[in-house]
């Protein structure tokens, strides 16, 4: 069981819809980081959270540590929001990242 | 700063080869990852530096794989003799200070193809 899921692995929606992305993790966590990987293939950091809620224009993110579960939600969507969005948890015995398999958007028009 | 700069953007060789890929980190960064991303897989930590030292190297595949990081603003990651199941995406990702859970930055990878 990979110890750190995201649900779902795919998602379409329409330009302007709310969207909601889960990150489940087994392991104890510090924190968790949400990336932003496009088409052309660059990682971008989103957020990186301990606790509560961070906002950035329209993406929030929240994490709650006692369920080990965050989500990624964006607001009023757009297709330049399409891309691949992957939740990576710092824990383990090195604290190093574990990586989600990663959350395919897609925004139509 | 021009954040984390890799270089080949692209690498296409032969089986058997050697490999040699390079990860410039952000100046002032103290850690650097070294990661692997196929579609199988999804994205691997392979190694990561703390001070120019390797701290966990648990996710380097085998012997044929070897990372070195002679001073804070260069990394090399190896692979010799390289093999088609290399191919994939190899990512280098520097932060302030790993221990304290700080933001990574990643470079735009290179993307290796093994024939």
């Amino acid at each position: 069981k990979n110890e750190v899921e995201q649900s779902p692995q795919n998602l379409t929606a329409q330009e302007g819809e709310f969207i909601t992305i889960n990150c489940s993790y087994s392991v104890g966590i510090s924190a968790l980081h949400w990336l932003q990987q496009h088409p052309g293939g660059g990682i971008v950091s989103l957020f990186m959270l301990s606790s509560g809620k961070k906002k950035h224009g329209r993406l929030i993110a929240t994490i709650n540590i006692q369920e080990k579960h965050s989500s990624l939600h964006i607001t009023a969507s757009h297709p330049r929001d399409s891309a691949v969005y992957i939740c990576a948890a710092y824990g383990g015995s090195q604290g190093n990242l574990i990586f989600g398999k990663g959350t395919k958007l897609s925004v139509k028009p | 700063d021009a954040g984390v700069i890799q270089s080949p953007r692209h690498e296409v060789t032969e089986m058997g080869q050697e490999v040699t890929l390079r990860c410039k980190p952000i100046s002032g960064h103290n850690s650097l990852f070294w990661y692997r991303q196929t579609m199988m897989r999804g994205l691997e930590l392979l190694i990561y530096f703390n001070n120019n030292v390797p701290i966990d190297d648990s996710g380097m595949p085998e012997d044929r794989f070897s990372a070195k990081m002679p001073n804070a603003s260069f990394s090399t990651l190896k692979i010799q003799p390289s093999e088609p199941r290399d191919s994939a995406v190899y990512f280098c990702a520097s932060s302030v200070d790993r221990r304290t859970y700080n933001e990574q930055f990643f470079g735009p990878g290179t993307r290796l193809t093994v024939l």
